[in-house]
């Protein structure tokens, strides 16, 4: 039963540069959020997405940042143009159609992107 | 937006002592949360609170939902090494938007064996 799956752990780029991070939810799981954590800080909410759907994304800069969630394959945040104040770590989260609160709320281990 | 304050910002304990750590938040929630990370790790959940003034343990964890619903509390009692890490509260508005999470800025807790 494998958890939350996101990929690559770790991604250097250089300023300037995309950065395209995946996150492949949990089996049977439709909702897909993704959060940012700047060093010594709490997580962020980014964007919440279901299949094919921005259900909300409030917490994502408008400039140079874009998530997907296709019908097929996994979850994509994209960060084009990347500066030094990216660099953080990614977390992705899945949880249930039924959105049963936080007892379905999964998260993967992050991607760490650092920018130099 | 919504904020929440979290208490104390790190601790150093001696193993055998109990811990306690708080959340106080400016907005009402449905839902509170407490995660534990560890190094390099995403955030596991230890506890969930679904109701005001509820009392909830698992192991030696205890906590507690505010009945203002804009706080929250845990426990840790009898400290261990491996308890070592960064605990975070999480407050949840669960509605049809969907069930975002507002995280506090964590409690990051080192225990001398």
């Amino acid at each position: 039963n494998a958890g939350v799956m996101q990929n690559p752990r770790h991604l250097v780029r250089r300023r300037g540069q995309e950065a395209r991070l995946r996150c492949s939810p949990m089996k049977g799981h439709s909702h897909v959020y993704w959060y940012r954590q700047l060093p010594e800080e709490g997580l962020k909410f980014m964007v919440y997405l279901q299949k094919e759907n921005i259900i909300d994304e409030s917490g994502m800069p408008k400039e140079r940042f874009s998530a997907e969630f296709p019908k097929e394959g996994p979850s994509i945040l994209r960060i084009q143009q990347v500066v030094r104040g990216d660099s953080a770590a990614y977390f992705c989260a899945s949880s249930p159609e039924d959105l049963t609160g936080a007892r379905g709320y999964t998260f993967g281990s992050g991607t760490r992107l650092t920018v130099v | 937006g919504q904020q929440l304050n979290q208490s104390p910002q790190s601790m150093f304990i001696q193993e055998g002592e109990d811990v306690s750590m708080n959340c106080t938040s400016s907005s009402i929630f449905n839902t509170w949360l407490w995660y534990k990370q560890d190094p390099g790790e995403g955030p596991v959940l230890l506890i969930a609170l679904y109701k005001a003034g509820e009392l909830t343990s698992n192991g030696r964890l205890t906590a507690q939902f505010g009945i203002t619903r804009k706080d929250s509390f845990l426990n840790i009692s009898a400290s261990i090494p491996s308890d070592v890490g960064i605990y975070f509260c999480a407050g949840q508005l669960v509605n049809n938007a969907g069930n975002m999470l507002t995280f506090g800025g964590g409690t990051r807790l080192m225990v001398k064996p």
